[in-house]
Order: structure tokens, then sequence, then C-alpha cells
């Protein structure tokens, strides 16, 4: 089983509607969580971190059941500027950083 | 305040030729790390710098090296390139080594390198 396991996708949703993406992680000992997003062709670049009791930021929901080992990111009324590709990052605890990205979600909005 | 930036942007080499990537960071950060990214693959750690003065393996560290040449700069280097190294190769930097929020990694706009 992969460390972090996402959906590739792609996910083709046409603007304004609500699109989830979830996040599977095999190690129960991760602490951190977050959602980046790359751009085509571009870095990644953080979209929020992850909280316990889940956070929102905007249109953007991300939740965390620590008991089935998945994250999720919900966005709400889709933008067209929301095409691009969700990473999932897990950080393991201990000494060393252990980083663990996912492969990614790919988003289409379709106008 | 440029964040983390990398040179190359692009670069094509011969199997067997060896190259530097260079990546600087200004935002006073005390870790580094150097990432590959191949499609279906994710991205994957080569080496990392916890703080001046140390580096690590990661994940995938064979047929590169690095040196952390001070606080801001962590270079890697490919001593003879093989076609299994065409990659896009990141460069990113945290302000802490340990789990929280002071660990999100900010990455540059990586190299792509091709090897013939």
């Amino acid at each position: 089983r992969k460390e972090v396991e996402q959906d590739p996708g792609p996910f083709n949703v046409p603007e304004g509607a609500t699109v989830a993406f979830n996040c599977t992680y095999s190690n129960s000992a991760s602490q951190s969580f977050f959602w980046y997003r790359q751009d085509c062709r571009k870095e990644p670049k953080l979209l929020m971190s992850v909280y316990s009791s889940g956070n929102e930021d905007g249109r953007f929901t991300a939740q965390l059941n620590r008991a089935s080992q998945y994250i999720s990111l919900l966005i709400r009324d889709s933008k067209l500027s929301d095409s691009a590709t969700y990473l999932c990052v897990v950080n393991e605890s201990g000494g060393y950083q252990k980083v663990t990205f996912g492969t990614g979600t790919k988003l289409q909005v379709i106008p | 305040n440029a964040g983390v930036t990398q040179t190359p942007k692009f670069q094509v080499l011969k199997t067997g030729q060896s190259m530097t990537l260079q990546c600087a960071q200004d935002m006073n950060h005390n870790s580094m790390y150097w990432y590959r990214q191949d499609p279906g693959m994710g991205l994957r750690l080569i080496y990392y710098s916890a703080s001046e003065g140390t580096t690590d393996k990661g994940e995938v560290p064979n047929g590169y090296n690095v040196s952390r040449l001070n606080k801001r700069e962590f270079s890697l280097r490919l001593e003879s390139a093989a076609p299994s190294q065409t990659s896009v190769y990141f460069c990113a930097s945290s302000y802490s080594y340990t789990s929280g929020d002071t660990d999100t990694q900010y990455f540059g706009p990586g190299t792509r390198l091709t090897v013939l």
C-alpha cells in the first residue's frame, strides 16, 4: 500500500460546482497534514494546513479523520482558476521530518 | 523577497556529463530539500539539510550529491548524468525541521533537466 494515496482524477466539474477530494495515509503516527496546489509546469504552493478540528479558508475546507486515516479537501463554488493539481502532503513525527507527497488529484473546472 | 530561487530553469545534458543545480532562499529558513518529480510518481526526496552544516539522504539519493554552502544555499550535483535522471527538480525550504506549522515547505520554480 502506498504511504499516501490520492485519486489521480481528472475531476471535470462545471463552474460553481462543489467538489471534494480525499487522501488516505498509511502511517498512523503521521503528525501534520497539508494540501498543496500545483499548476501545470509550476512549483507546488501551500494551499492550507489541515487541523484536527477541521479548518476553512474562504471556499476551501479541509478535514482530518485520524481514525480512518484520511484527509479531505472541499472546494465550494468552483472557479476556472481552481483548475490545478492538488497534492496531499503528510508529515510523520520524529526527528526526521519525513514528508510524503501524494501523486496529486487533477481538477479541471469547465465554463 | 524572492523566496526560493533555482538555476538553471532548463538544462539538457548528454549521458556522463556533470552539472550542479543551484538553490538559494532568503527567508532565513533552517531546512532545505531537493526533490525530483516524475509523472505518476509524485515528489520524491533526494537529499535534505536539516540545518546549516548537515545533510542527509532522502528516498532516492543514488547518483546525486549535495552541498549546504551556507544557511541560504543548497546545491545538488549530478556527477555522471544518466537518462533515468531526466526529471523536474525542485528545491524547497522550511523554517523548521520538526513537525508542526513551521515545517511548511516553500518551493522554488524548478529545473527541467533532460539527459540524452
